[in-house]
């Protein structure tokens, strides 16, 4: 069965350099969530979309931003990359107009700022 | 402030022995509860859900205990077996649908 696919698996930047990070929904999901998983920590909840839309804020920096298009994937900008940013970064989605609330999460990407 | 907590951070269990995996919360809204398994490298993967309504929900070798009023729920995995080695996340949600994820139990079974 297809699972959540997320782009890159690794990625390596710089201080104050910029991240593009993808991910790919279950076919047929509206709704991606994505979360930050810090090393020995648990996940954080950073932001969701519904049907485009953003449904959700957490604890996402201002430096951050993100957006849903209308194949249903989502993609996360990082701009001016700080060190604390080094971390995994997960995508999840749902079928939320399904009434399913059951999260399913991709591989993540490793992110690793330098 | 962590609202879904699993107070072990490690598990060690003999092969065919039961795996027991506490979490607590301290939100009341919160509806719907949640176990993940996770491998590294790995996204974490579903394993089974409870809703507020109901008290035990099992699924093979897994069963979920929710008991509301100490706000507590548990994972039993019976037999335990060494393919379950792994970090179990508890989590849950409100009417919001995201998920607040506790802080994790590595679970390692040995033969």
């Amino acid at each position: 069965a297809a699972g959540v696919i997320q782009s890159p698996r690794h990625l390596i930047k710089e201080k104050r350099e910029t991240a593009t990070l993808k991910c790919y929904p279950i076919p047929r999901h509206d709704t991606v969530y994505w979360y930050q998983q810090g090393p020995g920590q648990d996940p954080q909840f950073l932001i969701s979309f519904y049907e485009k839309m953003q449904s959700d804020k957490g604890s996402i920096p201002d430096r951050f931003s993100a957006q849903q298009f209308s194949d249903y994937h989502s993609e996360l900008n990082m701009s001016s990359l700080e060190l604390g940013d080094s971390a995994l970064y997960f995508c999840a989605s749902s079928a939320h107009s399904l009434g399913d609330e059951k999260l399913f999460f991709g591989s993540g990407t490793q992110l690793s700022v330098l | 402030d962590q609202q879904v907590k699993q107070n072990s951070p490690s598990l060690s269990v003999q092969e065919g022995r039961i795996s027991i995996l506490n979490c607590d919360y301290t939100n009341s809204m919160f509806d719907y509860f949640l176990w993940y398994k996770k491998y590294p490298a790995e996204g974490p993967t579903f394993l089974i859900s409870i809703s507020s309504i109901k008290d035990k929900n099992e699924d093979g070798r897994f069963t979920v205990f929710l008991n509301k009023s100490a706000k507590h729920l548990s994972l039993h995995i019976v037999p335990s077996q060494p393919g379950d080695s792994a970090v179990y996340f508890c989590a849950a949600s409100d009417n919001t649908d995201k998920l607040i994820f506790g802080t994790g139990t590595r679970l390692q079974v040995f033969p």
